[in-house]
């Protein structure tokens, strides 16, 4: 079972930030948080990832809670071509990735 | 950047064939690569976690015998399905790991396996 709960489905509109949230409340100490997204018929494209500092790079930014036990990957302004499966994901190094269902983002007009 | 490949993209095969998948990394060295099955309508299952030089480790129901794994080089790795059924029809995706802070897996565009 995956290690992160996420809502099933959002929408936003074109332009506006999309706030795609995540709980994790039993992430340990050494997991990193990792999203990834997927489109249709292609493989996971990564986003980001971090331990417990927030991150930011030209794709998105990641809020961590200080407890660790949440994340939230903000897409700050939302284009249609932004629209797929974003998963959550916790993990040592990399490792073992339990892919959940991951959470809809349809971007409309 | 970090780029996997995979080839072929699709293939169509007869039961009781074999097919072999490849996964390349492309601009890095991968210190392990990862192979995944999805479903329709589902999400990525792991089946295996493959390391240059040695034997990869399957997770639980995957059968190693029908899923053969090669891992030759830190930029190949191979998957062979022996003997396809049609149950076997899915999408097939690898990742690798590229070594650094966090050690984030970068995924192949996948490959589109139909057993008829």
């Amino acid at each position: 079972d995956a290690k992160t709960t996420q809502p099933t489905s959002m929408d936003c509109a074109e332009g506006r930030a999309a706030n795609l949230p995540c709980n994790h409340s039993t992430i340990s100490g050494n997991e990193y948080v990792y999203w990834y997204r997927q489109i249709h018929s292609q493989g996971p494209q990564y986003i980001i990832h971090g331990l417990k500092n927030n991150e930011t790079n030209e794709m998105a930014s990641l809020i961590i809670t200080e407890d660790r036990k949440s994340s939230t990957l903000i897409l700050p302004h939302a284009t249609l071509r932004d629209t797929a499966v974003y998963y959550c994901i916790v993990s040592v190094y990399g490792q073992n990735f339990v892919f959940g269902p991951g959470t809809r983002l349809s971007v409309l007009p | 950047g970090a780029v996997v490949s995979q080839h072929p993209s699709r293939v169509i095969c007869k039961s009781g064939t074999s097919v072999k998948i490849e996964c390349r990394s492309l601009d890095f060295q991968a210190t392990t690569m990862f192979w995944y099955r999805q479903f329709p309508k589902q999400s990525l299952m792991l089946m295996a976690t493959s390391n240059e030089g040695s034997k990869a480790t399957y997770e639980q129901g995957v059968e190693k015998d029908k899923f053969l794994i090669n891992h030759a080089s830190l930029t190949l790795s191979t998957l062979t399905v022996t003997s396809a059924h049609p149950e076997d029809s899915s999408f097939y995706i690898c990742s690798a790991t590229k070594p650094g802070q966090g050690n984030e897996q970068y995924f192949g565009p996948g490959t589109r396996l139909t057993v008829t």
